[in-house]
């Protein structure tokens, strides 16, 4: 069966500090990925999408990247970080070419900026 | 540009009642509608995708509806329990295929 894994599950860092989080998928090939972004008290805004092993789509302009090493491992990471970029982040996986299928998300960092 | 609505943002019931949590969007022009549950602080677990051409999906106590000319999704919880308890997010599927549009979401609550 698919599993993804997602961490750290929670992160306090400095305004200015880098970021990096990681997302794995396990038990699948090819799959689509996705981070979203989840602010409090508001619904999931998707930032980036990837469809293949370097192949990324910025989906709003912020001091937020994307990367894809390898098939099955997306990273979200930022030089310098603001305090807006608190929130939930959420990476999510999908069948390549299978627009009709679910959506499965990992269990989420909180990340907090201070 | 798509936007996604969902009424109420919270509700609150008492167990054994039965339910219905809306969801609106804008751009008739979709490819899917799917329906999530998230617990607080925990990721996105989905319930419930109904493809475009279909009207709508059961699964267990759950039954999500869709109504692509009016632009409505319903989910519709029959016989609530405590466990029901979490945030149930709509995302509409649209045709680029590639991203959904999410709802902010109904907080439910179900009191025993």
């Amino acid at each position: 069966s698919q599993t993804i894994h997602q961490w750290p599950a929670t992160l306090v860092q400095p305004v200015g500090s880098p970021l990096s989080l990681e997302c794995t998928v396990e038990g699948t090939s090819n799959p689509n990925l996705y981070w979203y972004r989840q602010a409090a008290g508001r619904g999931l805004q998707l930032l980036f999408y990837s469809v293949g092993i370097g192949q990324i789509s910025s989906e709003v302009p912020q001091n937020l990247s994307a990367s894809r090493p390898q098939d099955r491992q997306f990273i979200l990471s930022s030089k310098k970080l603001l305090l807006s970029d608190s929130g939930f982040y959420l990476c999510a996986w999908r069948r390549r070419g299978s627009t009709n299928e679910k959506l499965f998300f990992g269990s989420g960092t909180q990340l907090s900026v201070l | 540009k798509q936007e996604v609505t969902q009424i109420p943002a919270a509700l609150s019931v008492p167990e054994g009642e039965n339910l219905v949590l809306n969801c609106s969007f804008t751009d008739s022009a979709i490819y899917n509608l799917q329906w999530f549950r998230q617990d607080p602080g925990k990721g996105l677990t989905s319930l419930l995708l109904i493809q475009s051409s279909q009207r709508e999906q059961t699964s267990g106590r759950l039954n999500a509806s869709l109504d692509k000319s009016s632009g409505r999704s319903t989910l519709y919880i029959a016989a609530s329990q405590p466990g029901d308890s979490a945030t149930y997010l709509c995302a509409v599927g649209e045709t680029s295929g590639s991203r959904l549009t999410f709802g902010e979401g109904t907080q439910l609550t179900v009191n025993p």
